[in-house]
């Protein structure tokens, strides 16, 4: 298995720009989570998805953040419009069961807001 | 709530000397615990879990832990460490009463001096 996908691994645009981040989990895992690292925050849970649907968006910092899961091989995170606060790695993982299995991380999206 | 402290913010050791990396938790009920690696510019890798059963968990790369209920702590621990275990480790819990979603600690960076 490939593992966790996360497209593309560098974003780099200017504040005011649509951003979209994309994720691919592991096959068979019904469990999506959407995380951001900051030095600031440490390592946070934006949202996720159970079986394509979003359990818990509480995490989500603001309406400017959104988040999809038309199936269960594609999630994409959705930031528009962009500020520099939202500089970022992005990381989405994967799981089979939130309560027992390991959740698989991706290699992450370094975002950075000009 | 639930939360996790890693009171290190570093920890320096010489190649071949035990190493051991400090955890400690709050959460209403039963805990689930998680041990991750992460490496420069690389997503999160999984160490090893506690979810019942024995105290001791041994987990990848010769690494172990020990649940400790009443000092609600789950230090992570290696015999001998290698100028490779060098990297970001972070200690992270789950609960029944968070809807199993995983808290991350700050974070404790490893340094193993060759």
């Amino acid at each position: 298995d490939a593992g966790v996908i996360q497209s593309p691994r560098h974003e780099v645009t200017e504040m005011g720009q649509e951003v979209t981040l994309r994720c691919k989990p592991i096959s068979g895992h019904d469990y999506l989570f959407w995380y951001r690292q900051t030095m600031m925050r440490g390592l946070e849970l934006l949202i996720y998805f159970n079986n394509n649907v979003p359990i818990d968006d509480s995490g989500m910092p603001e309406d400017r953040f959104s988040a999809k899961m038309p199936n269960a091989s594609f999630s994409t995170l959705k930031i528009q419009p962009s500020e520099p606060r939202d500089s970022a790695v992005y990381f989405c993982a994967s799981s089979r069961d939130p309560i027992t299995d390991t959740q698989y991380f991706g290699p992450g999206t370094r975002l950075t807001v000009l | 709530a639930q939360s996790v402290a890693q009171p290190e913010d570093q920890v320096n050791v010489a190649e071949g000397n035990p190493l051991t990396v400090k955890c400690t938790y709050s959460v209403s009920g039963n805990p689930y615990l998680f041990w991750y690696v992460q490496y420069p510019n690389r997503g999160l890798q999984f160490l090893l879990k506690y979810i019942t059963g024995d105290n001791l968990v041994k987990g990848s790369y010769g690494f172990e832990a020990e649940f400790n209920k009443s000092q609600t702590s789950f230090h992570l621990k290696k015999p001998s460490a290698l100028v490779s275990d060098s990297a970001l480790y972070f200690c992270a819990v789950s609960s029944r009463s968070n809807d199993y979603k995983l808290s991350f600690g700050a974070g404790t960076t490893v340094t193993v001096r060759a």
